[in-house]
């Protein structure tokens, strides 16, 4: 199957640091992205679709101005958490939809811990 | 979007063969049904997907009956590392299928 990557896969950061997140489809071409968010032991939660080369849906509750997202390439795209905080830290999670078939394939994650 | 209920856990001995059975009352005439596997601090991995009737892959098979409103995941003679949490969606070609995640069934495998 295509092999969705993430980078970093964990990062630590003071509060009121900025983190960037990369997701990058690396055997593809995925005009659309999907972010979700997984606290422990929980589900995960779609976050905002990405589309490349437009701006990110973001679903109900989720800030935008928040997690800014950038699809600048059909193959890369980045959550940037600003001005991060504690309860920010959870497992970000980024899956991408191959254009041929609409089939989607999940990157590994990046755990984000906010001090 | 068509919502799925699962059991909340599921236990199971090395060898067993383990049924994993999902509600989707509301599914809808487009929608495809998609399982994932996930494993702690790991991204979901896809199972296997049918729209109707049965598949079957290398890995587990899947039963729709004709209404389409529940489904199951047939895992054969599971060994430890299948302890995991499997996920059971609804969802159109448009949407990749895949968008909404219920809570899952967390499977334990036991030797």
């Amino acid at each position: 199957g295509a092999v969705v990557s993430q980078h970093p896969s964990r990062v630590i950061c003071k509060s009121g640091t900025s983190v960037k997140i990369e997701c990058r489809s690396l055997d593809f071409q995925a005009t659309t992205m999907f972010w979700y968010r997984q606290f422990p032991k929980k589900s995960l939660m779609l976050m905002a679709t990405s589309n490349e080369g437009s701006k990110a849906t973001y679903e109900q509750g989720v800030e935008k101005d928040k997690f800014l997202i950038n699809h600048a390439s059909l193959t890369l795209s980045t959550l940037t958490v600003t001005s991060a905080h504690p309860e920010d830290s959870s497992f970000y999670i980024c899956s991408a939809r191959v254009a041929a078939n609409n089939e989607q394939f999940f990157g590994p994650g990046t755990r984000l811990t906010v001090l | 979007l068509a919502k799925t209920t699962q059991p909340i856990s599921m236990d199971s001995y090395e060898g067993q063969e383990v049924n994993i059975t999902c509600s989707h009352n509301n599914i809808a005439t487009n929608d495809y049904i998609t399982w994932y596997q996930q494993f702690p601090s790991q991204g979901p991995r896809f199972i296997i997907q049918g729209y109707k009737t049965k598949v079957t892959n290398e890995v587990a098979s899947l039963f729709i009956p004709a209404d389409r409103k529940s489904s199951t995941l047939s895992l054969p003679r599971v060994s430890l590392s299948d302890t995991a949490v499997y996920y059971c969606l609804v969802g159109d070609r448009n949407s990749g299928y895949a968008l909404n995640f219920g809570k899952g069934t967390s499977l334990l495998v036991t030797p």
